[in-house]
C-alpha cells in the first residue's frame, strides 16, 4: 500500500495552538481524514477533506491540504488537555484506508 | 443504539491454537473490515467486505482469514496463531465506501497476546 508518515510526537501548552503534520502518496485520493484516538478507545472520525479543497474549517479545527506536495495538516486552537489523544490521518485507496503511525499529542497544563 | 461490538476484547493464546474474533454492527452498514494496530505503525487494514459473501485483502493479509455470512457478522478467524500477531485489533463498518460523509464506525478493540 502507499505510505502515509506523521511525525510520532507534539507536546504543546493548553491554550496555544497545535499543528499535526501528515504525507502522503497516492495522489488519486478523493478524501483525506483526520481520526482521534483516546486511550483504550477505538478511532473517532474528527474531520475529512475533499482532495479539491484547500482548507476546511470546523470550529477549533482547521485542515489544511496542499495537492502538490501531498501533504495535510490539523491544526486545533486553543488546545486543551482534552485533546491529548493519538492523532492519525488516512487516504482512501480505493476501498481502502491506509493510515499514518499516528502523532500522540500531549497538553501540558 | 448505534455500535459495533467485538469479542472478546482481551485474549491471551498459544502459538497453533486456533481462534476466532467476532465483530457485529447493528447499522445494517454494507462495508466492514478489520484492522490491527502497532505501535508507529499506525492501522493497517487486513481484510474488508463491500457486502455479504464479498470480502477482498487489505495490506496485510497473511495468516487471517475472515468471512461474510451475514450482513451484521465480520468474524476475523486465525487458524494457527504466531507471536507476530499479538496486536490490537479493530472492527469498523460503514454504509459505503465512498469516502467523505461515510463515516467509519470502530469497535472498542481487541488486545491480543499470542505467547
Amino acid at each position: 500500500g502507499e505510505d502515509v508518515e506523521q511525525s510520532l510526537f507534539l507536546s504543546v501548552r493548553e491554550g496555544d495552538s497545535s499543528v499535526i503534520n501528515c504525507t502522503y502518496t497516492d495522489s488519486s485520493s478523493t478524501y483525506l481524514y483526520w481520526y482521534k484516538q483516546e486511550p483504550g478507545a477505538g478511532l473517532q472520525l474528527l474531520t475529512y477533506i475533499f482532495s479539491n479543497m484547500d482548507m476546511k474549517q470546523d470550529q477549533r479545527l482547521t485542515v489544511l491540504l496542499n495537492k502538490k506536495d501531498k501533504h495535510l495538516s490539523l491544526r486545533i486552537a486553543d488546545t486543551q488537555t482534552g485533546d491529548s489523544a493519538i492523532y492519525f490521518c488516512a487516504e482512501n485507496a480505493g476501498n481502502m484506508l491506509t493510515f499514518g503511525g499516528g502523532t500522540r499529542l500531549m497538553v501540558k497544563p | 443504539e448505534a455500535q459495533v461490538t467485538q469479542n472478546p476484547r482481551y485474549l491471551i493464546t498459544v502459538t497453533g491454537k486456533k481462534l476466532t474474533v467476532t465483530c457485529s454492527q447493528n447499522m445494517n452498514h454494507e462495508y466492514m473490515s478489520w484492522y490491527r494496530q502497532d505501535p508507529g505503525l499506525g492501522l493497517r487494514q487486513i481484510y474488508y467486505s463491500m457486502n455479504v459473501e464479498v470480502t477482498d485483502k487489505g495490506d496485510v493479509p497473511e495468516g487471517y482469514k475472515v468471512s461474510r455470512k451475514e450482513k451484521r457478522n465480520f468474524p476475523l478467524i486465525l487458524e494457527s496463531p504466531s507471536p507476530n500477531q499479538t496486536s490490537l485489533y479493530f472492527c469498523a463498518s460503514s454504509p459505503w465506501f465512498a469516502g467523505g460523509q461515510e463515516t467509519q464506525y470502530f469497535g472498542p478493540g481487541t488486545r491480543l497476546l499470542v505467547l
